[in-house]
């Protein structure tokens, strides 16, 4: 079955430190791959994706992917938090152009 | 610059009651889908729509359908609803399927008494 795991449901970083959301999926072929953040009351908003090439992307508001094809993961990763980065990430994957896998989420919590 | 709207923003209804969730988007997207989230579980793609006069199942499309009549416009009709359904709904469409990013509306809140 195609799937996606996001293996925390919470991830707590001080303010400053480096940020990892993790993220694994099992699908057949070569999918895409997205990052999307969602914050309050509102809808998901799009951050990274990755489709081929390089195995860093980088994306919006200074976050970056890592893709790993042998451990079939794709880490969400920035340098130095923000406190307005607390928010529910969502890692999704698109095992053709008519599906689309979205994980539970990872509730992230900068703090102060 | 709307985007994707959705309306209404939230609704109470009672089991085997009717209703249609209203998505519209200014964007001329080809691609448009709807999704329910629970708590726990992401998102789970309902059913989408690849054009005008064009619409498939997701995983989840039991009790839910769907048409597209205009490019800008995919309703969700609830046509019995029950407990179960009880979610947000969001509405999501991108330039051409998912090879490309969603943009998403705020969501509806839905209750089933």
């Amino acid at each position: 079955a195609q799937s996606v795991a996001q293996p925390e449901d919470q991830v707590n970083v001080a303010e400053g430190n480096p940020l990892t959301v993790k993220c694994t999926y099992s699908v057949s072929g070569n999918p895409y791959l997205f990052w999307y953040v969602q914050y309050p009351n509102r809808g998901l908003q799009f951050l990274l994706k990755y489709i081929t090439g390089d195995n860093l992307v980088k994306g919006s508001y200074g976050f970056e992917a890592e893709f790993n094809k042998s451990q079939t993961s794709f880490h969400l990763k920035k340098p130095s938090a923000l406190v307005s980065d607390s928010a529910l990430y969502f890692c999704a994957v698109s095992p053709h152009e008519d599906d689309m896998r979205f994980g539970a989420g990872t509730r992230l919590t900068v703090k102060p | 610059n709307a985007g994707v709207t959705q309306t209404p923003k939230f609704q109470v209804l009672k089991t085997g009651q009717s209703m249609t969730l209203q998505c519209a988007q200014d964007m001329n997207h080809e691609y448009m889908s709807w999704y329910r989230q629970d708590p726990g579980m992401g998102l789970r793609l309902i059913h989408y729509s690849v054009g005008a006069g064009i619409t498939d199942q997701g995983e989840v499309p039991n009790g839910y359908n769907v048409s597209r009549s205009t490019t800008e416009d995919f309703p969700l009709r609830l046509l019995s609803a029950a407990p179960s359904q009880t979610s947000v709904y969001f509405c999501a469409s991108s330039l051409k399927g998912n090879s490309q990013p969603q943009h998403f509306g705020d969501g509806t809140r839905l209750s089933i008494l």
